[in-house]
Order: C-alpha cells, then sequence, then structure tokens
C-alpha cells in the first residue's frame, strides 16, 4: 500500500498567488517526521520543510508552509506568493518512528508550473 | 563547504558493462543512500548503510551493488544483471541516530546513466 499519496500529478498557479500541494499519509507510528522537497529541472533535490508529528504548530519556512492535519493524515504544502522559479517537482516524504534505522519513504511528486 | 557530490554528471554505458556510481560525503553523517529516479516518477530506494561496512538492499536492489568501507564514500555498481539501467540516481546522506527522525536528507547533484 502507498505510504505516500499525491493526488495531484500536475499543479497549475498564476504568478503572486498562493497553491497548496496536496500529500496525505498512512502510518501506525506515534511518532514521524514529514519533508517536503523540491526538484527543479536540473534535478537536484532541495530540502524546504519538516513537520514532526508531535509538532503542534504548524511548520512555516519563508513563503512555505505546511498545513498539518494530523487526523486526517495530511501535510499538506502552501507556497505563498508564488514565483516563476518555484516551477519544478515537488515530493512529500514521510520518516517514520524514533528508532535508528527508519528510512524515508517518497511520494510519487506533484509538477509545479508557475505562470507568468 | 559541506555537501556530497555524485560524479560523473553524465555517463554512458554499453549494455553488458558493469559501472561505478561514485558518491562522497563531508557532513559526517552516518546514513547513505541511493535512489533510483524515472523520467516523471518518485525516488525509489535503491540500497541504503546506516553505518560503515554494512549496507541494506532497499525496494528495488537487483542488478546493482553497493559497499561502504569509509563513513565518507558510498559508491554504487550498475551491474550487467540490471535489465533496465538508464535512469536518474541520486545519492543522499542523513544523521541517523535515536530520536533524529527530524533529521533531514541530504542529496547530491545526481548523476544521469544512459545505455547505449
Amino acid at each position: 500500500a502507498q505510504k505516500i499519496t499525491q493526488t495531484q500529478p500536475g499543479m497549475f498557479v498564476q504568478e503572486k498567488e498562493a497553491v497548496t500541494l496536496d500529500c496525505t499519509y498512512d502510518t501506525s507510528d506515534q511518532s514521524y517526521g514529514l519533508f517536503w522537497y523540491k526538484q527543479p529541472s536540473s534535478g537536484e533535490m532541495i530540502f524546504l520543510i519538516y513537520q514532526g508529528s508531535y509538532d503542534e504548530q504548524n511548520a512555516t519556512e519563508g513563503r512555505y508552509s505546511l498545513n498539518f492535519q494530523k487526523a486526517r493524515k495530511s501535510a499538506n504544502l502552501v507556497i505563498s506568493a508564488s514565483q516563476l522559479g518555484d516551477s519544478a517537482m515537488y515530493f512529500c516524504a514521510m520518516r517514520e518512528g524514533d528508532d535508528y534505522g527508519q528510512n524515508f519513504v517518497f511520494g510519487p511528486g506533484t509538477r509545479l508550473s508557475v505562470l507568468p | 563547504d559541506g555537501g556530497i557530490t555524485q560524479s560523473p554528471k553524465y555517463l554512458f554505458r554499453k549494455e553488458g558493462q558493469n559501472v561505478t556510481l561514485s558518491c562522497e560525503q563531508n557532513l559526517n553523517h552516518d546514513a547513505m543512500y541511493w535512489y533510483r529516479q524515472d523520467p516523471g516518477q518518485g525516488l525509489r530506494l535503491i540500497y541504503y548503510s546506516q553505518i560503515v561496512n554494512d549496507f541494506q538492499k532497499g525496494d528495488i536492489a537487483e542488478g546493482y551493488s553497493v559497499s561502504r568501507e569509509k563513513k565518507e564514500s558510498f559508491p554504487l555498481t550498475v551491474t550487467s544483471a540490471q535489465k533496465n539501467p538508464t535512469a536518474f540516481y541520486l545519492c543522499a546522506s542523513s544523521k541517523q541516530r535515536q530520536g533524529s527522525i527530524h533529521n533531514e536528507q541530504f542529496f547530491g547533484p545526481g548523476t544521469r546513466l544512459t545505455v547505449l
């Protein structure tokens, strides 16, 4: 079963507008971490933001914020004031448990295109 | 500057040849990972290593081999047994200790392998 689901293969947004990229996850662990990465066309993976399962506040990093709804198991990325440079693939990832050796699981990604 | 380097950036291989992709990190991270990414797809885990001289198979290890003789280095060999090796290969590292669930993965720039 998919542990990370990103239901939007592609999204379009007008420059300067906000956009939400969806991510739902599946875990039975109480302790887990959720990550968002950006992958431009160059291929590098850029870490954007992190949310821990015990964090009460939604994470924010500059123009990025994470809409964390624990009961619904969703961790949507919100990008405010979109810029042309935001056009890229975006991946949601999860790291389960708090034990040594827990690996990351990535979703299939969402391709965001920012229109001028 | 601390980071992860991968070489070469582009690699061409003839069918039936083994080829080794290099990955080096100077972040003093214990854990290192190899992922494969096909066009328009997410990341799939090939192998990972949590400590020197130890490594584990990921989801798609068949046709690949690794070694971890030094903390800084985690080379990946694509063998002739890998039937469809043309892909983008990403190396990553992260801190790995109990309680480190919030530690993100850092990625290298990737190697694009093409089989001729």
